[in-house]
């Protein structure tokens, strides 16, 4: 089955950038959602199909996919964006969802 | 817009059934567009996809727990269900239904309940 393996913990000082990333085999040939959990909430989605960003979400965020992992970005990084970040595949190979372990996103 | 609302018993017995209900409002669970779905987060842990389910009735469930889920709809009452049977403490969590949207083969998670929290205790 396919794994996706993300950093437990990203700590960053506002206004500074926050990279997060989600590593796979050859993950450039899937495609990646990322979700963001603050802590009693559900998650929402904030970067859709690599690089899309639904209404209602910053621009400050942003997605890339390339070779073994595929990274969240999130410029200018806001106290607000202190949360768990998890990045998701449909692995077509199973036919299942599959998540990453979660990055818990600190800011300083 | 959509909301999804998870209801269910908050306490179920070791080696009982859990059965949980997803009400769908602002959207019809047989609109083709869209596929619904069941994740888990047991405490202090990550996201655990359970199953999806297509309004045609077309099931894809994760292979861990693949022979004690099941997942079904009722076009009626707009609701999608969620029974896992024989359940142990591991199966502490709590339950989120979403809407999947699909594209090119690929899904996502578009829209979320907000979750139930499901105790298996004796």
């Amino acid at each position: 089955s396919y794994v996706l393996t993300q950093p437990p913990s990203v700590a960053v000082a506002p206004g500074k950038t926050a990279t997060i990333t989600c590593g796979g085999n050859n993950i450039r040939s899937k495609i990646v959602h990322w979700y963001q959990q603050r802590p009693g909430q559900a998650p929402v989605v904030v970067i859709y199909f690599d690089g899309d960003r639904p209404s209602g979400i910053p621009e400050r965020f942003s997605g890339s996919n390339s070779g073994n992992t595929a990274t969240l970005t999130i410029n200018k990084v806001e106290a607000g964006d202190e949360a768990d970040y998890y990045c998701q595949v449909w692995d077509s190979t199973d036919d299942h969802v599959v998540f990453g372990g979660g990055t818990k996103l600190t800011v300083l | 817009q959509v909301q999804l609302q998870e209801s269910g018993p908050g306490l179920v017995k070791p080696s009982q059934t859990l059965s949980l209900t997803c009400t769908v409002s602002g959207d019809s669970i047989s609109n083709d567009k869209y596929y619904w779905s069941w994740i888990r987060q047991s405490p202090g842990k990550g996201l655990e996809w359970i199953g999806l389910v297509y309004s045609g009735g077309k099931t894809y469930y994760n292979a861990s727990l693949k022979s004690r889920v099941l997942l079904s709809g009722d076009t009626s009452k707009s609701q999608v269900f969620l029974r896992l049977n024989s359940v142990t403490a591991a199966d502490t969590a709590v339950y989120f239904c979403a809407r999947l949207v699909s594209k090119f083969g690929d899904f996502y998670f578009e829209s979320w309940g907000q979750g139930t929290l499901v105790t298996v205790s004796s």
